[in-house]
């Protein structure tokens, strides 16, 4: 069975960091791309950023609201995806999923969600 | 910066076609992905690139994109296809749709 599972969540100040991963089993996690979502209490969906499979290189992508901030990197070796989070804000509360994307030379469909992790900012 | 508009909410009786549009300028020309999202679940991809359906996605799940909108049709809808529904394109950056409840009534 295909399965994503995210860990790192919890309760943090403003301006603190926080490391998610994300642990990938069922398939070959170094063959696809992964992908960050969030969501915050009560709306909607947020694109956070895009990792590429090794095999296809180019830049990571993120979103303008996390950019210079947040960090996604990949161990495949381990079939972990990480996001790194630093000068968290209150803004960046929510759950973060992590996802398997079906694209290769950029962001596509989500094929695959983990439950996701809880991300509370607060003082 | 694109957007992406979806109504708030569709209300559809059981067992009836329920169409939850996304607009977007020329939207056709772009893949468009759905996603459903029950209550206190993960998202799950029911639509990708426009027309095609994962595997496991019930046949009444349809997807059609034209000109500046894309449309989600769910027929014989179900009360397990109570959920957010959102759409999501590419443009410059990953967009999604803000999301439409669909009740079931």
């Amino acid at each position: 069975e295909v399965q994503l599972v995210e860990s790192g969540g919890g309760l943090v100040q403003p301006g603190r960091s926080l490391r998610l991963a994300c642990r990938g089993s069922g398939y070959t996690f170094g063959n696809y791309a992964m992908t960050w979502v969030r969501q915050a209490p009560g709306k909607g969906l947020e694109w956070v950023g895009y990792i590429r499979n090794k095999g296809y290189g180019g830049p990571i992508e993120y979103a303008a609201s996390v950019k210079g901030r947040f960090t996604i990197s990949r161990d495949d070796s381990k079939n972990i995806a990480y996001l790194d989070m630093n000068s968290l804000r209150i803004e960046d509360t929510g759950m973060y999923y992590c996802t398997r994307d079906s694209g290769t030379t950029g962001p596509a469909a989500s094929e695959v969600w983990g439950q996701g992790t809880m991300v509370t900012v607060s003082s | 910066s694109y957007e992406l508009t979806q109504p708030l909410s569709v209300s559809v009786a059981l067992g009836q076609t329920a169409r939850i549009t996304c607009g977007g300028n020329n939207i056709g020309r772009k893949d468009v992905h759905w996603y459903q999202q029950r209550p206190g679940q993960a998202p799950a991809l029911v639509i990708y690139r426009d027309v095609n359906r994962p595997s496991g996605i019930p046949e009444r799940f349809s997807g059609s994109n034209s000109g500046n909108t894309a449309t989600l049709t769910i027929s014989g809808a179900q009360p397990g296809d109570e959920a957010d529904y959102y759409c999501q394109v590419w443009d410059s950056s990953v967009i999604f749709g803000g999301g439409t409840k669909l009740t079931v009534l």
